[in-house]
């Protein structure tokens, strides 16, 4: 059974830094990822997605990483800003299921 | 615009009720699921259907009903078994596997969330 882990659980940092967050997951035979932000009280919404032929993706400051081999994921935030705080998810599609499995997320706190 | 919505945004329940939350979408997506999301823990999967007239348990169905009669609609249902029922409900939808590389960044799309209490 595929389980989905996210580093650091919670993470706070001023404004302007470059960060990370970290998504690693147990069996390496995924169809695609997908990085999502929810902002408190409201539904998810998508950042990123890649296909598993895919070794990153890219929307504005984001930059989004996939290596199979490892099965780790990373979401790079270039020069955070306060309305980046939110809690951070990600979600594998395993093959086989097509069900997807969620880590528990990362949740950010940019102060300026 | 196309995408999904959840309704009630919120929900109060007596203990020994039951409700049901709706969810419609307009993405023309086959399959259809619901998620349950409690505070410190990740999205746990309830029930999901990949086509009409069919669908399958999660991981913690007990409690719990949905149908699928319309490739739109997937309401899902918190009866009276349902324990601990106050809790974030969230619905997704997605496209047939065949078309994920045509989805864009939107393979996985969610609705708004229904919040239910039970007083």
């Amino acid at each position: 059974k595929q389980e989905v882990t996210q580093i650091p659980a919670a993470l706070s940092v001023p404004e302007g830094e470059n960060l990370v967050l970290n998504c690693s997951f147990t069996d390496s035979a995924i169809y695609n990822l997908q990085w999502f932000r929810q902002d408190p009280g409201k539904g998810l919404t998508s950042l990123l997605l890649i296909q598993s032929s895919q070794r990153e993706q890219t929307s504005g400051r984001l930059n989004a990483s996939l290596d199979k081999s490892s099965g780790r994921s990373t979401l790079y935030i270039a020069a955070s800003q306060p309305g980046d705080s939110a809690t951070y998810l990600c979600a594998v599609k395993s093959g086989g299921s097509y069900i997807p499995t969620f880590g528990r997320g990362t949740s950010l706190i940019v102060h300026p | 615009d196309g995408g999904i919505t959840q309704s009630p945004k919120y929900l109060f329940r007596k203990e020994g009720q039951n409700v049901t939350l709706s969810c419609e979408q307009n993405l023309n997506h086959d399959a259809m699921y619901w998620y349950r999301q409690d505070p410190g823990q990740g999205l746990r999967l309830i029930y999901y259907s990949q086509i009409v007239n069919d669908f399958q348990k999660g991981d913690i169905a007990e409690g719990y009903s949905v149908s699928r009669e319309k490739k739109e609609s997937f309401p899902l249902t918190v009866t009276s078994a349902q324990k601990n029922p106050t809790a974030f409900y969230l619905c997704a939808s997605s496209p047939h596997p065949g078309d994920w590389m045509l989805a864009g960044a939107n393979v996985l799309t969610f609705g708004a969330g229904s919040r239910l209490t039970v007083l």
